[in-house]
């Protein structure tokens, strides 16, 4: 199993700033997710997050407004740009361990509740 | 594409009474699906997942859930709550060696009465 951890859990924000978002692993991961959850909505997958190569993002978000970092195969930052009220959500941080399909898992993140003032 | 609706935001059902959450599911390929369940102020934990082995998968914590192709459906239930019980429950799909894609549906809130 992996356990993960995310900073902040949660924070408020004024319009206009940016909030970065870390998530940490306890082991080595190759593919780390973002997802988003909006107030009474389901998980939307943002971006897949793989060390040494760039975010793949999903349709509808890009990387200038939701910019990732993946240093190591145990961190990642998600960052919040130029907020406002719309962004406020939980974002998720995921990863998938095991191999092959019957053995594979995701695992997710507490989750960091952002409210956009 | 895929898709996932459960059926009913909020379920409430009595300590001891059977739980069941609805979950249907589109897919133009065979899909895998899963169950997990947020517990408050806690991440999402895995239930039970179908990768096309048994139809019938059992889970955690005394859950099972049925994979019915023909009425595209993967209700998940368990035969008694229990007050721990209370938690919302995600349904979700994702195409067979996708990893990480996982569609969600919106979740059920279960709550469990004394």
């Amino acid at each position: 199993s992996a356990v993960i951890s995310q900073k902040p859990s949660r924070d408020i924000c004024q319009r206009g700033t940016s909030l970065t978002i870390q998530c940490q692993v306890d082991s080595q991961v190759t593919m780390m997710f973002w997802y988003r959850q909006q107030p009474g909505q389901s998980l939307t997958l943002i971006a897949t997050a793989n060390q040494g190569s760039e975010a793949t993002y999903e349709s509808g978000f890009v990387i200038d407004k939701f910019p990732i970092s993946r240093p190591n195969l145990t961190f990642s930052t998600l960052t919040v740009s130029n907020m406002s009220p719309e962004d406020s959500s939980i974002y998720l941080c995921s990863v998938v361990s095991g191999q092959g399909a019957r053995e594979v898992k995701q695992f997710f993140g507490p989750g960091t509740r952002l409210t956009v003032l | 594409a895929q898709s996932v609706t459960q059926l009913g935001s909020h379920v409430s059902v009595s300590e001891g009474a059977l739980v069941l959450l609805r979950c249907n599911y589109s897919s133009s390929v065979p899909p895998y699906l899963f169950w997990y369940v947020q517990y408050p102020n806690q991440g999402l934990q895995l239930l039970l997942k179908y990768t096309s082995a048994a139809t019938l998968v059992k889970g955690i914590n005394g859950f099972e859930a049925e994979f019915k192709k023909s009425e595209t459906s993967f209700h998940l239930t368990k035969p008694s709550a229990h007050m721990s019980d209370a938690a919302e429950y995600f349904c979700a799909v994702n195409v067979r060696g996708s990893q990480g894609n996982l569609i969600f549906g919106k979740g059920t809130k279960l709550s469990v009465k004394p």
